[in-house]
C-alpha cells in the first residue's frame, strides 16, 4: 500500500540559510500534518492542513511557513536556520473528511543545521 | 489541554523477563496509539486502541486501553534484544481534524 512520502530524507544546510521540506500524502487523504521531534524528544506538533487550508498551528515559529497545495502534497518552509532547528521532521496524512481522522505517518526528513 | 504521561521513561530488562509499560493522558481520548521508534528512525505504528476495553496483541507486545481510568499498557513478554527501542503512546480525537499528542517516550533496553 502507498505510504507517506517525505523528501528530501537528508538534508545539510547553514545558519541562516532556508530550507524546503516536502510531503506526499497518501492517495485520496486530504489532511497533513508537521511534527518536529528533536534529538530525545518526543514529536511536537507544528501544523495542520485540510483541504488546503491551515486548520490547527502548534509550536511553529515565526520563520517557519507552510501550506498544501492543490494536489493535497505539502511544503514546510524554514527560513532564518537556527542551529536548534536540527531535527527529525515528520509528516503525516489522514482521510479528515470522512469521519476516519487516524494518521499515518512519513519516514521523516532529517534537518541538520551548522 | 490534553497531556500524555509514560512510565517508565527508561527501562532495562533481561531477555526473557515480562515487563509493563504504562501510558497515562488528562482528558478524553478517542483513540490511543503505540509507536515504536528505533533510534534516528521513523515511527512505526504497533497498535491503534479505539475503545474501553480493547485489547490487541501482537508477537510478544500486548497492548489494552482503559478509557474509564485513561489508562493504556503495553505489556512485553518473554523479551528478547530486538525489542529494544523508544516506545511512545500518543492521543487524538477523532471527531477533529486535531493533532496526535505524543508522550516522553519510554526507552526500552534490552540486556542478553
Amino acid at each position: 500500500a502507498a505510504g507517506v512520502i517525505q523528501s528530501p530524507r537528508h538534508l545539510i544546510k547553514e545558519k541562516r540559510e532556508t530550507a524546503t521540506l516536502k510531503c506526499y500524502p497518501i492517495p485520496r487523504h486530504d489532511t497533513v500534518y508537521w511534527y518536529q521531534q528533536g534529538p530525545g524528544q518526543d514529536p511536537q506538533f507544528l501544523i495542520s492542513f485540510y483541504e488546503k487550508m491551515q486548520s490547527d498551528k502548534g509550536s511553529i515559529p515565526d520563520r517557519f511557513s507552510a501550506q498544501q497545495f492543490s494536489d493535497y502534497h505539502s511544503e514546510l518552509n524554514m527560513s532564518s536556520l537556527e542551529l536548534g532547528d536540527s531535527a527529525l521532521y515528520f509528516c503525516a496524512s489522514s482521510l479528515g473528511g470522512q469521519g476516519a481522522y487516524e494518521q499515518y505517518f512519513g519516514p521523516g526528513t532529517r534537518l541538520t543545521v551548522t | 489541554e490534553l497531556k500524555v504521561e509514560q512510565n517508565p521513561l527508561f527501562l532495562s530488562m533481561q531477555e526473557g523477563k515480562n515487563y509493563t509499560i504504562y501510558c497515562n493522558y488528562s482528558t478524553t481520548s478517542d483513540r490511543l496509539y503505540w509507536y515504536r521508534q528505533d533510534p534516528g528512525k521513523s515511527l512505526e505504528s504497533l497498535f491503534v486502541l479505539l475503545s474501553n476495553g480493547a485489547v490487541k496483541q501482537e508477537g510478544r507486545l500486548m497492548a489494552s486501553l482503559d478509557t474509564k481510568a485513561r489508562l493504556s499498557t503495553l505489556h512485553i513478554t518473554a523479551a528478547v534484544h530486538d525489542l529494544s527501542a523508544t516506545y511512545f503512546c500518543a492521543v487524538d480525537k477523532k471527531t477533529s481534524y486535531d493533532k496526535v499528542i505524543f508522550g516522553p517516550g519510554t526507552s526500552l533496553s534490552v540486556i542478553p
